[in-house]
């Protein structure tokens, strides 16, 4: 079954430690990318990469780094954590720019 | 900069009725691209549909159709006939294409309700 896998689905940790939220496909896609969505502003790209060793900034990269060793995964890293990184987070890929497949969502708190 | 608004944040509707929702966007690129995506109250994302930037056709699929206008800047959404599985948020989303980025833009989202 094509699917985009995060981990974890849900998180609650403190301000300041470090966290990475990983992310997998099984469809062998060049293009992933990451999203966080807030209530009233939609989904905001974080970062993205069009393929091995390839990353790019979005709209919203501060506190947030990304890396693309493999194909297949994408990880979120938030090295410290603060509170107004609370928010739902969307892994996608995709063959085709911008049709994505999307990832079931992690619900990232931080205290 | 580009930019894409959703001005109607919510719509309700009864079943039956047909429904549209309104994107407008902005950017100085002649290449572009535009998309929409629906986000049921279960939470994930659907990729709806792509439309670039030289095909101004409508596109029907079912009950739902999509009318470009590059002259407005807008890319509308209609579902014809709503049925209460249409229940969801709406996204509209835009990407410039030049070499190397890809860059994608979404709008705040429109959520529908639709009442049996």
């Amino acid at each position: 079954e094509a699917q985009v896998t995060q981990n974890p689905r849900y998180l609650i940790t403190v301000t300041g430690k470090k966290l990475t939220v990983t992310c997998s496909q099984n469809m062998n896609h060049e293009y992933m990318s990451w999203y966080r969505q807030d209530p009233g502003l939609g989904l905001r790209q974080i970062y993205y990469s069009m393929n091995v060793e390839v990353t790019d900034k979005g709209d919203v990269p501060e506190g947030y780094k990304v890396s693309r060793k493999e194909k297949r995964n994408f990880p979120l890293i938030l090295e410290s954590p603060s509170p107004n990184q609370t928010s739902l987070y969307f892994c996608a890929s995709s063959l085709i720019p911008g049709e994505l497949f999307f990832g079931e969502g992690s619900r990232l708190t931080v205290l | 900069a580009q930019k894409v608004t959703q001005a109607q944040t919510e719509i309700s509707v009864v079943e039956k009725e047909d429904v549209t929702l309104d994107c407008v966007y902005e950017t100085r690129d002649t290449t572009y691209y535009l998309f929409w995506y629906k986000q049921p109250p279960s939470g994930e994302l659907v990729f709806l549909i792509r439309r670039n930037s030289f095909d101004e056709q409508n596109e029907i699929s079912g009950r739902y159709s999509w009318n470009f206008q590059k002259s407005t800047s807008s890319f509308n959404f209609t579902i014809t006939a709503s049925q209460v599985v249409d229940s969801a948020v709406y996204f509209c989303a835009l990407s410039e294409r030049s070499y190397n980025t890809d860059k994608l833009i979404f709008g705040t989202g429109t959520r529908l309700q639709v009442f049996p």
